[in-house]
């Protein structure tokens, strides 16, 4: 079965600054997805940024960007000039192509003004 | 809006008792997930639907625990004789079929207290 850590259960950074979240993964499978989820406080859940596993370049999206090392199995979140907005819960998360997603227990992030 | 929606948002209960919760995903996403989240945890798969049909069921879902989708469209989530344990977040999420571009998409959840 694969399985998903995250071993920051919490993270701090100032406002401007870079952060990055960590995360591992255990699969014997080689296509799949991977993903960083943004849960704020009391609001839904929404995507950050994917990443294919067949893919060698790793996924940006404007601030948001990954650093994939699939042989290492590890898929951590760089996030750059933070923001107040960007403060909430972070999941990380792994997905078989059509199948459900396997999720860590997450890495609060607060951002400090 | 054309998001996924969850009903009821809160839900008290007293323990013993049944509770329904309905989820009604993005019109055209085949795919409807069940997930349950306890505080401070990460989601945990219960059950997903292709259409009407229930193709994968976590061993997390007991027998107190039915999910149905009977037209394809909304689904429902069932637990009888709720439990204290049963407290938690209920998140539903909705995909495309297939294997490319599946992103899931989240409704807001339904906390469900038992007391």
């Amino acid at each position: 079965a694969q399985t998903v850590t995250q071993s920051q259960p919490e993270m701090s950074v100032q406002e401007a600054e870079t952060v990055t979240l960590s995360c591992t993964y255990d699969t014997s499978e080689s296509d799949y997805y991977l993903f960083w989820y943004k849960q704020p406080p009391s609001r839904q859940m929404i995507l950050v940024i994917r990443q294919e596993a067949y893919k060698q370049q790793n996924a940006t999206e404007n601030r948001f960007s990954v650093n994939f090392q699939k042989a290492a199995k590890s898929f951590s979140l760089k996030i750059s000039d933070s923001q107040l907005g960007d403060a909430a819960m972070y999941f990380c998360a792994f997905q078989e192509y059509g199948n459900k997603l396997v999720f860590g227990a997450g890495t609060i992030l607060r951002v400090k003004s | 809006d054309t998001g996924v929606s969850q009903d009821p948002r809160h839900k008290i209960t007293k323990r013993g008792q049944n509770v329904t919760f309905r989820c009604d995903p993005i019109s055209e996403h085949n795919r409807l997930y069940w997930y349950r989240q306890t505080l401070g945890q990460g989601p945990e798969f219960l059950t997903y639907f292709q259409n009407e049909a229930q193709l994968e069921k976590s061993r997390l879902l007991s027998d107190r625990f039915s999910a149905e989708r009977p037209k394809g469209s909304f689904s429902t989530l069932e637990i009888q004789r709720t439990e204290q344990g049963d407290s938690a977040m209920y998140l539903c999420a909705s995909s495309p079929a297939g294997t490319v571009n599946t992103e899931a998409f989240f409704g807001q959840g339904t906390r469900l207290t038992v007391v």
